[in-house]
Protein backbone atom coordinates (compact mmCIF):
# COMPACT_ATOMS: atom_id res chain seq x y z
CA UNK A 1 0.00 0.00 0.00
CA UNK A 2 0.80 3.79 0.04
CA UNK A 3 3.34 4.88 2.07
CA UNK A 4 3.97 8.96 2.91
CA UNK A 5 6.81 10.63 4.57
CA UNK A 6 6.50 14.09 5.55
CA UNK A 7 9.27 16.61 6.79
CA UNK A 8 9.97 18.44 8.94
CA UNK A 9 7.55 17.25 11.55
CA UNK A 10 7.47 21.05 12.95
CA UNK A 11 8.45 24.12 11.08
CA UNK A 12 8.83 27.90 12.83
CA UNK A 13 8.75 30.24 10.49
CA UNK A 14 9.50 34.06 11.16
CA UNK A 15 6.41 36.13 9.77
CA UNK A 16 6.33 37.23 6.09
CA UNK A 17 9.11 34.69 5.30
CA UNK A 18 8.32 31.34 3.29
CA UNK A 19 8.05 28.00 4.41
CA UNK A 20 8.46 24.43 2.90
CA UNK A 21 7.03 21.20 3.64
CA UNK A 22 8.32 18.12 1.52
CA UNK A 23 6.82 15.02 1.12
CA UNK A 24 8.02 11.51 -0.75
CA UNK A 25 5.17 8.89 -1.47
CA UNK A 26 6.00 5.01 -2.20
CA UNK A 27 3.45 4.12 -4.73
CA UNK A 28 4.08 5.12 -7.83
CA UNK A 29 0.60 4.65 -9.26
CA UNK A 30 -0.73 7.66 -7.04
CA UNK A 31 -1.96 10.63 -9.32
CA UNK A 32 -3.14 12.33 -6.92
CA UNK A 33 -1.90 14.60 -4.15
CA UNK A 34 -3.87 16.63 -2.02
CA UNK A 35 -2.55 18.97 1.16
CA UNK A 36 -4.95 19.75 4.12
CA UNK A 37 -4.88 22.44 6.81
CA UNK A 38 -6.38 21.19 10.46
CA UNK A 39 -6.40 23.39 13.21
CA UNK A 40 -6.56 22.24 16.37
CA UNK A 41 -9.81 20.29 17.27
CA UNK A 42 -11.29 21.03 13.77
CA UNK A 43 -11.47 18.90 10.35
CA UNK A 44 -8.55 19.02 8.44
CA UNK A 45 -9.14 21.74 5.13
CA UNK A 46 -8.11 20.76 2.04
CA UNK A 47 -5.86 23.76 0.49
CA UNK A 48 -4.41 22.89 -2.65
CA UNK A 49 -4.00 19.83 -4.72
CA UNK A 50 -2.35 18.53 -7.75
CA UNK A 51 -2.50 15.47 -10.29
CA UNK A 52 0.39 13.79 -11.99
CA UNK A 53 0.40 15.62 -15.25
CA UNK A 54 1.14 18.79 -13.68
CA UNK A 55 4.26 19.73 -11.81
CA UNK A 56 3.44 22.91 -10.26
CA UNK A 57 0.37 24.63 -9.00
CA UNK A 58 -0.10 27.84 -7.33
CA UNK A 59 -3.27 29.58 -5.49
CA UNK A 60 -2.32 32.88 -4.14
CA UNK A 61 0.39 32.27 -1.65
CA UNK A 62 -0.08 28.68 -1.66
CA UNK A 63 1.62 26.93 -4.21
CA UNK A 64 2.54 22.69 -4.57
CA UNK A 65 5.05 21.23 -6.73
CA UNK A 66 5.27 17.35 -7.80
CA UNK A 67 8.53 15.61 -8.97
CA UNK A 68 6.77 12.63 -10.38
CA UNK A 69 10.10 11.10 -11.06
CA UNK A 70 11.64 11.23 -7.94
CA UNK A 71 8.13 10.71 -5.90
CA UNK A 72 8.51 14.07 -3.88
CA UNK A 73 6.19 16.58 -3.70
CA UNK A 74 5.84 19.70 -1.72
CA UNK A 75 4.08 22.63 -0.32
CA UNK A 76 5.60 26.21 -0.28
CA UNK A 77 3.82 28.70 1.45
CA UNK A 78 4.72 32.60 0.81
CA UNK A 79 4.64 35.81 2.67
CA UNK A 80 3.52 33.82 5.88
CA UNK A 81 0.78 35.21 8.29
CA UNK A 82 -0.28 34.53 11.97
CA UNK A 83 -3.05 32.36 10.54
CA UNK A 84 -1.29 29.87 9.07
CA UNK A 85 -0.29 28.41 11.51
CA UNK A 86 -1.33 24.73 11.84
CA UNK A 87 -1.04 21.40 11.11
CA UNK A 88 -0.18 20.33 7.58
CA UNK A 89 -0.60 17.13 6.04
CA UNK A 90 0.30 16.07 2.35
CA UNK A 91 -1.00 12.60 0.54
CA UNK A 92 -0.96 10.63 -2.28
CA UNK A 93 -4.08 8.58 -3.35
CA UNK A 94 -4.94 7.00 -6.54
CA UNK A 95 -8.56 9.46 -7.25
CA UNK A 96 -10.39 11.52 -5.09
CA UNK A 97 -12.31 9.43 -3.77
CA UNK A 98 -10.35 7.03 -2.77
CA UNK A 99 -9.26 6.35 1.19
CA UNK A 100 -6.47 8.68 2.42
CA UNK A 101 -3.40 7.71 3.59
CA UNK A 102 -2.23 10.84 5.39
CA UNK A 103 1.68 12.03 6.13
CA UNK A 104 2.44 12.43 9.55
CA UNK A 105 1.50 16.19 9.69
CA UNK A 106 3.77 19.31 10.17
CA UNK A 107 3.36 21.57 12.55
CA UNK A 108 3.75 25.38 11.04
CA UNK A 109 4.55 28.22 14.23
CA UNK A 110 4.45 31.96 12.52
CA UNK A 111 6.70 33.50 14.39
CA UNK A 112 5.76 37.52 15.19
CA UNK B 1 -19.35 22.91 -1.25
CA UNK B 2 -20.45 19.73 -0.18
CA UNK B 3 -21.48 19.44 3.66
CA UNK B 4 -20.99 16.52 5.95
CA UNK B 5 -21.82 16.38 9.45
CA UNK B 6 -21.11 14.14 12.55
CA UNK B 7 -23.16 13.71 15.13
CA UNK B 8 -22.18 13.88 18.12
CA UNK B 9 -19.52 16.33 17.90
CA UNK B 10 -18.52 15.51 21.72
CA UNK B 11 -19.12 12.17 23.87
CA UNK B 12 -18.48 11.34 27.57
CA UNK B 13 -18.72 8.31 28.66
CA UNK B 14 -18.21 5.57 30.96
CA UNK B 15 -16.09 2.40 30.51
CA UNK B 16 -17.63 -0.68 28.89
CA UNK B 17 -20.25 1.48 26.76
CA UNK B 18 -21.15 1.44 23.07
CA UNK B 19 -20.59 4.85 21.73
CA UNK B 20 -23.07 5.05 18.21
CA UNK B 21 -21.34 7.87 15.87
CA UNK B 22 -23.32 9.02 13.04
CA UNK B 23 -21.71 10.32 9.50
CA UNK B 24 -23.88 12.12 7.24
CA UNK B 25 -23.80 13.98 3.51
CA UNK B 26 -26.22 16.53 3.18
CA UNK B 27 -26.64 17.49 -0.10
CA UNK B 28 -24.90 14.52 -2.04
CA UNK B 29 -24.99 10.83 -2.12
CA UNK B 30 -21.94 9.27 -0.93
CA UNK B 31 -21.65 5.54 -2.65
CA UNK B 32 -18.26 5.41 -0.04
CA UNK B 33 -17.43 6.93 3.40
CA UNK B 34 -14.32 6.58 5.55
CA UNK B 35 -13.86 7.05 8.88
CA UNK B 36 -10.69 8.02 10.29
CA UNK B 37 -9.00 8.67 13.82
CA UNK B 38 -6.52 10.58 15.27
CA UNK B 39 -4.46 10.55 18.63
CA UNK B 40 -3.14 14.11 20.19
CA UNK B 41 -0.66 15.74 17.94
CA UNK B 42 -0.90 12.73 15.75
CA UNK B 43 -1.73 12.11 12.22
CA UNK B 44 -5.47 10.90 10.86
CA UNK B 45 -5.01 6.92 10.35
CA UNK B 46 -7.94 5.43 8.70
CA UNK B 47 -9.54 2.68 10.01
CA UNK B 48 -11.81 1.57 7.91
CA UNK B 49 -13.79 1.77 4.56
CA UNK B 50 -17.44 1.93 4.46
CA UNK B 51 -19.74 1.28 1.34
CA UNK B 52 -23.56 1.50 1.01
CA UNK B 53 -25.16 -1.69 0.91
CA UNK B 54 -21.66 -3.74 1.73
CA UNK B 55 -19.75 -4.90 4.57
CA UNK B 56 -17.01 -2.40 5.76
CA UNK B 57 -13.00 -2.86 4.60
CA UNK B 58 -11.23 -2.41 7.90
CA UNK B 59 -7.57 -1.77 7.65
CA UNK B 60 -4.73 -3.60 9.41
CA UNK B 61 -4.90 -3.87 13.03
CA UNK B 62 -8.56 -2.34 13.16
CA UNK B 63 -10.58 -4.66 15.23
CA UNK B 64 -13.94 -5.14 13.17
CA UNK B 65 -16.30 -6.07 16.29
CA UNK B 66 -15.20 -3.81 18.26
CA UNK B 67 -15.85 -0.80 15.50
CA UNK B 68 -18.95 -1.72 14.18
CA UNK B 69 -19.53 0.24 10.51
CA UNK B 70 -23.07 0.30 9.19
CA UNK B 71 -23.56 2.09 5.76
CA UNK B 72 -27.45 1.82 5.91
CA UNK B 73 -28.00 4.28 2.80
CA UNK B 74 -26.30 6.41 0.52
CA UNK B 75 -26.63 9.74 2.77
CA UNK B 76 -25.52 7.94 6.64
CA UNK B 77 -22.79 5.85 7.72
CA UNK B 78 -22.51 4.74 11.50
CA UNK B 79 -19.26 4.04 13.42
CA UNK B 80 -19.94 2.11 16.94
CA UNK B 81 -17.69 1.86 19.38
CA UNK B 82 -18.43 -1.51 21.19
CA UNK B 83 -17.27 -1.98 24.83
CA UNK B 84 -15.59 1.32 24.58
CA UNK B 85 -12.43 1.68 27.25
CA UNK B 86 -10.17 4.94 28.00
CA UNK B 87 -7.39 4.04 25.16
CA UNK B 88 -10.59 4.36 22.63
CA UNK B 89 -10.56 7.78 23.58
CA UNK B 90 -9.52 10.19 20.57
CA UNK B 91 -10.92 12.54 17.72
CA UNK B 92 -13.22 10.53 14.94
CA UNK B 93 -13.18 12.06 12.01
CA UNK B 94 -15.54 10.88 8.74
CA UNK B 95 -15.46 11.65 5.09
CA UNK B 96 -17.61 11.34 2.23
CA UNK B 97 -16.86 10.66 -1.24
CA UNK B 98 -19.41 11.49 -4.00
CA UNK B 99 -20.77 14.85 -5.50
CA UNK B 100 -20.53 16.47 -8.67
CA UNK B 101 -16.64 16.09 -9.29
CA UNK B 102 -16.66 12.73 -6.85
CA UNK B 103 -14.54 14.64 -4.26
CA UNK B 104 -13.93 13.82 -0.69
CA UNK B 105 -15.48 16.05 2.48
CA UNK B 106 -14.46 16.07 5.76
CA UNK B 107 -17.04 15.80 8.72
CA UNK B 108 -16.28 18.13 11.58
CA UNK B 109 -14.98 15.40 13.54
CA UNK B 110 -16.25 13.32 16.81
CA UNK B 111 -14.24 13.63 20.15
CA UNK B 112 -14.93 10.83 22.23
CA UNK B 113 -13.65 10.42 25.79
CA UNK B 114 -13.60 7.02 27.68
CA UNK B 115 -13.65 7.68 31.89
Amino acid sequence: GENVEQHPSTLSVQEGDSAVIKCTYSDSASNYFPWYKQELGKRPQLIIDIRSNVGEKKDQRIAVTLNKTAKHFSLHITETQPEDSAVYFCAAILNRDDKIIFGKGTRLHILP
Amino acid sequence: GAVVSQHPSRVICKSGTSVKIECRSLDFQATTMFWYRQFPKKSLMLMATSNEGSKATYEQGVEKDKFLINHASLTLSTLTVTSAHPEDSSFYICSAAGGRYNEQFFGPGTRLTVL
